[in-house]
């Protein structure tokens, strides 16, 4: 069965680093998300992208996050200067656009120290 | 915008009994809902989903519940085994973007 793959599955970085968060989406899946869970809270949204560009973003997602599709199968999730308060886990999430749920990756947990 | 709210942050069951978990949704015109279980340290899992012309979903031992008049979303689990326990969210859709409950935390006793 086809699934969203995370890479790393648990990243630690200092305070002000930039890092990286890979996904891999369902081949046919048009539509990928980025969504953030702090531990114990719910899973927030943070930017969907359709048509290789940014179709819906959060509050949360400024200017210290972006996103690409840098080849027909990876989709990024890169933060500039990581915050103290962006440790969480980061959920990618793909979706064929119609008549289907959307689908979860494994997620990163990232820690920022 | 839409926003999603919860009835009860934890329930706790008896193995062998039904497990009813509740779901708000503020957004009239929210056509899709979902409801996922998320296991400690992972990724949401889909359960079973609903549209809007619909009023009632069964899955294998799983029904979800529509009621578009109080803007309310249920999910039902028969003979909740130890192996349900996690943490249950549901999601509604605005458009191509989905907004997520809190979550219940499902507890199966002994």
């Amino acid at each position: 069965e086809p699934e969203v793959t995370q890479t790393p599955s648990h990243q630690v970085t200092q305070m002000g680093q930039e890092v990286i968060l890979r996904c891999v989406p369902i081949s046919n899946h048009l539509y990928f998300y980025w969504y953030r869970q702090i531990l114990g809270q719910k899973v927030e949204f943070l930017v969907s992208f359709y048509n290789n560009e940014i179709s819906e973003k959060s509050e949360i997602f400024d200017d210290q996050f972006s996103v690409e599709r840098p080849d027909g199968s990876n989709f990024t999730l890169k933060i500039r200067s990581t915050k103290l308060e962006d440790s969480a886990m980061y959920f990618c999430a793909s979706f064929t656009g119609s008549q289907e749920t959307q689908y979860f990756g494994p997620g990163t947990r990232l820690l920022v120290l | 915008g839409e926003s999603v709210g919860l009835h009860l942050p934890t329930l706790s069951v008896q193995e062998g009994d039904n497990s009813i978990i509740n779901c708000a949704y503020s957004n009239s015109a929210s056509d899709y809902f979902i409801w996922y279980k998320q296991e400690s340290g992972k990724g949401p899992q889909f359960i079973i989903d609903i549209r809007s012309n619909m009023d009632k979903r069964q899955g294998q031992r799983v029904t979800v519940l529509l009621n578009k008049t109080v803007k309310h979303l249920s999910l039902q689990i028969a003979a909740t085994q130890p192996g349900d326990s996690a943490v249950y969210f549901c999601a509604v859709s605005y458009g191509q973007n989905f907004v997520f409950g809190p979550g219940t935390r499902l507890s199966v006793l002994p």
